[in-house]
């Protein structure tokens, strides 16, 4: 679980706010994403980056602004987000794409009031 | 319905016994894989198995692969209280590009 972490573990925001969530993977692998898990479905890729190039953008809302400034780092910024965007929002990496297994980070559980 | 279906939704065994979940998909990939999450934590990779596999183990795990049914099963042999959380199954589609898709899980509960 060390290989990929994530800050903070818990955020609680009001919906006027703006946060950051930052993941970093000390694997040395080549591609990052976010997930988004909400409670009774399936997990739901939100971005996919490799070698810091965004290649998917899983038409995620604009108020989800994600951030690679190199292939150990990446950032999702929040603005102005809705209660129904509670969720456990976990970071994976994987050594590139396509066809590789994903080491996820422990996730950040988001609460918006 | 969703690619990568497990089935069943939840499943609670004796310790020592052991436990199957089954995952159904719907279109042609390049490999399945099983994951564990324990509640409210991240997931861990279990079992990658590739579209030209049939069978694969990993200490405890076997894991098949019959890609005429677009299914697979996960067993999990001897299992422990340990062994309790939700297990999913990934599909890689061949049209998916960089996408994994996941199921909704079996929540598999040990009880000692």
């Amino acid at each position: 679980e060390t290989g990929v972490t994530q800050t903070p573990r818990h955020l609680v925001m009001g919906m006027t706010n703006k946060k950051s969530l930052k993941c970093e993977q000390h694997l040395g692998h080549n591609a990052m994403y976010w997930y988004k898990q909400s409670a009774k479905k399936p997990l739901e890729l939100m971005f996919v980056y490799s070698l810091e190039e965004r290649v998917e953008n899983n038409s995620v809302p604009s108020r989800f602004s994600p951030e690679c400034p190199n292939s150990s780092h990446l950032f999702l910024h929040l603005h102005t987000l809705q209660p129904e965007d509670s969720a456990l929002y976990l970071c994976a990496s994987s050594p590139g794409l396509p066809n590789y297994e994903q080491y996820f980070g422990p996730g950040t559980r988001l609460t918006v009031t | 319905s969703q690619q990568g279906e497990e089935d069943p939704q939840a499943l609670s065994i004796q310790e020592g016994e052991n436990a199957t979940m089954n995952c159904s998909y719907k279109t042609s990939i390049n490999n399945l894989q099983w994951y564990r999450q324990n509640s409210g934590r991240g997931l861990v990779h279990l079992i990658l198995i590739r579209s030209n596999e049939r069978e694969k183990h990993s200490g405890r795990l076997r894991v098949t692969l019959d890609t005429s049914k677009k299914s697979s099963s996960l067993l999990i042999t001897a299992s422990r209280a340990a062994d309790t959380a939700s297990y999913f199954c990934a599909t890689d589609g061949r049209t998916s590009g960089s996408r994994l898709t996941f199921g909704e899980g079996t929540q598999l509960t040990v009880n000692p």
